[in-house]
């Protein structure tokens, strides 16, 4: 049973271009958070999505920023626009159900760079 | 607002010794708190989790306690090895919200 899976795992990006990343959840998992982890802080929650549905986005940035889980193929977080303050490691993680005392599993990351 | 303090920062031991990391949580309304080791340039890896009604788990070498009213979780790692040297970092789960809130990490070094 593979783990969670992210794509790419490394990502230049010039300011003002488009970023893309990509989670595929553990199968059977239909529950995909995100998190990110700045330079020398630690990770911080940014969006929990189900299929074709955001829960709760309470720490994703008011602009820019945008996820998505549909119905078929992997979540996409995307960030619009990037300037030098996005380059971080992006993580995601899945858990089977919704319920709150499930294990989230993470991927190995997306460490975006904004050159 | 829920704030997680891990302590210490960083710590370097020979290999061998019996290991304590703690972790405090200014909000005891968890539903669960998971500890994670996570590896320079590296995802994180689930190691313990533990839920609000249990007081330990255990895994390995690896012995997690919480006790959720005054706020503290201790992650005990025996007879420690150099592949132990990682950041540990601890993580709760707040009541009514589906977000992990991290501590900014252990950083861990064992020695041959």
């Amino acid at each position: 049973n593979a783990g969670v899976m992210q794509n790419p795992r490394h990502l230049v990006r010039r300011r003002g271009q488009e970023a893309r990343l990509r989670c595929s959840p553990m199968k059977g998992h239909s529950h995909v958070y995100w998190y990110r982890q700045l330079p020398e802080e630690g990770l911080k929650f940014m969006v929990y999505l189900q299929k074709e549905n955001i829960i709760d986005e309470s720490g994703m940035p008011k602009e820019r920023f945008s996820a998505e889980f549909p119905k078929e193929g992997p979540s996409i977080l995307r960030i619009q626009q990037v300037v030098r303050g996005d380059s971080a490691a992006y993580f995601c993680a899945s858990s089977p159900t919704q319920t709150y005392w499930d294990e989230q599993f993470f991927g190995p990351g997306t460490r975006l760079t904004v050159l | 607002k829920q704030e997680v303090t891990q302590i210490p920062a960083a710590l370097s031991v020979p290999e061998g010794e019996n290991l304590v990391l703690n972790c405090s949580f200014t909000d005891s309304a968890i539903y669960n708190l998971q500890w994670f080791r996570q590896d320079p340039g590296k995802g994180l890896t689930s190691l313990l989790l533990i839920q609000s009604s249990q007081r330990e788990q255990t895994s390995g070498r690896l012995n997690a306690s919480l006790d959720k009213s005054s706020g503290r979780s201790t992650l005990y790692i025996a007879a420690s090895q150099p592949g132990d040297s990682a950041t540990y970092l601890c993580a709760p789960r707040v009541d009514n919200t589906d977000k992990l809130i991290f501590g900014t990490g252990t950083r861990l070094q064992v020695f041959p």
